[in-house]
């Protein structure tokens, strides 16, 4: 597609709901990232794929977040016993290759902003 | 670990104004150095880069050029428009890894 497509675009959900975020990236790109942008805050990262490989997921806050990318394509965070401390924006980018030159330019979704009551 | 500061907001300027938005940063090895711009309702976008040092980004009139030395990598624009009212966020990546680190953003209000 022309762009980086998440969805939904807002989510409410109920404290110990489980949540879906999906993230379509930039037709043969290869890298893929989710980010957590809490109010006030600058984007944090939570994982990184090549491919369909998870090649970095150190910002992945603890084991209910847990993201898939099975096709190298789109892909899936998923949030287990959500809690109102996960309530933020999430955000997907995509880039043409990873690399790690450490130079790659970043195309970012709009976001699905997550608010659990 | 990685970390970078940039100027706390709200910022207002008046149009044709002269921009400054203060932005240093620590890092091992060589970063490399972005400013992203968010515009109200649309998703984060490059502004602008630079790779290595004395390096100057520039598009759309902003400007930024990689100090090594102080560290620093401030975004200026001469004469700023309504039009560039958006949350400016600046970031940089290191080399061998993918994450981008990004400062708090500063939020930036153009009066006519």
């Amino acid at each position: 597609g022309a762009g980086v497509s998440q969805t939904p675009s807002n989510k409410v959900t109920e404290k110990g709901k489980y949540v879906e975020l999906r993230c379509d990236p930039i037709s043969g790109h290869t890298a893929l990232y989710w980010y957590r942008q809490s109010l006030g805050q600058g984007p944090e990262f939570l994982i990184y794929f090549q491919g369909t490989g998870a090649a970095d997921d150190s910002g992945l806050p603890n084991d209910r977040f847990f993201a898939v990318r099975p096709e190298g394509s789109v892909s899936t965070l998923k949030i287990q016993r959500t809690e109102r401390g996960d309530s933020a924006v999430y955000l997907c980018a995509s880039s043409f290759r990873g690399g790690g030159s450490g130079a790659n330019v970043l195309t970012f979704g709009a976001g699905s902003r997550l608010t659990v009551l | 670990g990685n970390s970078v500061t940039q100027m706390e907001g709200p910022v207002t300027l008046s149009e044709e104004a002269f921009l400054t938005i203060n932005c240093t940063y620590t890092a091992t090895g060589y970063p490399s150095l972005f400013w992203y711009v968010q515009y109200p309702g649309e998703g984060l976008q490059l502004l602008l880069k630079a790779t290595k040092a004395d390096d100057k980004g520039s598009n759309k009139g902003f400007e930024a050029t990689y100090r090594k030395e102080t560290t620093s990598f401030h975004l200026e624009k001469g004469s700023v428009q309504v039009s560039d009212s958006a949350v400016y966020f600046c970031a940089l990546t290191n080399f061998g890894n993918e994450k981008l680190t990004f400062g708090t953003g500063t939020r930036l209000t153009i009066i006519p």
